[in-house]
């Protein structure tokens, strides 16, 4: 069974930096590209960055470009986000999730609970 | 970038009801179209990709369809437990995606 467990958040101050970590667990990890979905309270879904399963391509939303570094350590089947730089349009939940492949199609297939991010002074 | 827009944002219907959600897309997006449920303080679930096929477990009253930039989700026959909020989401640009604004399902 797929098992992504966040880590890390917390309250930072405009400006600050965190560091959030995603341990999986019940997959091949190395094969998977790893997404980072975040939601503002009350608010949506919003896709935040991608990292494919060598580390290699690395993708992001506009909005967190320059500031924020997806990365993984396929030895200890773990995903990370290092977030600098830190907005109060920052504050979320923010999930890890699994990209899969169906037939082809890419998919957010499994989730983790997330971690709250408060940026706030 | 691509942006996907859903109607309606929310939605009141009865257990027993068929229901229609739709997604749009900026540009044509083929089928490169996932939905997603969400319920409150819980981490979405993945319902359909490739616009329409069920992910294994899905029950089949959840159907999606269209190609391009319309999309629709259906729901025949609400259970108690699909109140929820729905999402589309778009995986055409390789490893970036983009989510609707979502819908509220609610009871009546």
């Amino acid at each position: 069974e797929v098992h992504l467990l966040e880590s890390g958040g917390g309250l930072v101050q405009p400006g600050g930096s965190l560091r959030l970590s995603c341990a999986t667990s019940g997959f091949t990890f190395n094969s998977c590209a790893m997404s980072w979905v975040r939601q503002a309270p009350g608010k949506g879904l919003e896709w935040v960055s991608t990292i494919s399963g060598s580390g290699g391509p690395t993708y992001y939303v506009d909005s967190v470009k320059g500031r924020f570094t997806i990365s993984r350590d396929n030895s200890k089947n773990t995903l990370y986000l290092q977030m600098n730089s830190l907005r109060a349009d920052d504050t979320a939940l923010y999930f890890c999730a699994k990209d899969s492949l169906y037939s082809g199609f890419d998919s957010l297939d499994s989730w983790g609970q997330g971690t709250l991010v408060t940026v706030s002074s | 970038d691509i942006q996907m827009t859903q109607s309606p944002s929310s939605l009141s219907a009865s257990v027993g009801d068929r229901v229609t959600i739709t997604c749009r897309a900026s540009q044509s997006i083929h089928t490169y179209l996932n939905w997603y449920q969400q319920k409150p303080g819980k981490a979405p679930k993945f319902l359909i990709y490739a616009a329409s096929s069920l992910q294994s477990g899905v029950p089949s009253r959840f159907s999606g369809s269209g190609s391009g930039t319309h999309f629709t989700l259906t729901i025949t026959g609400l259970q108690p437990e699909d109140f929820a909020t729905y999402y589309c989401q778009h995986s055409y640009t390789t490893l970036m995606y983009t989510f609707g604004q979502g819908t509220k399902l609610e009871i009546k």
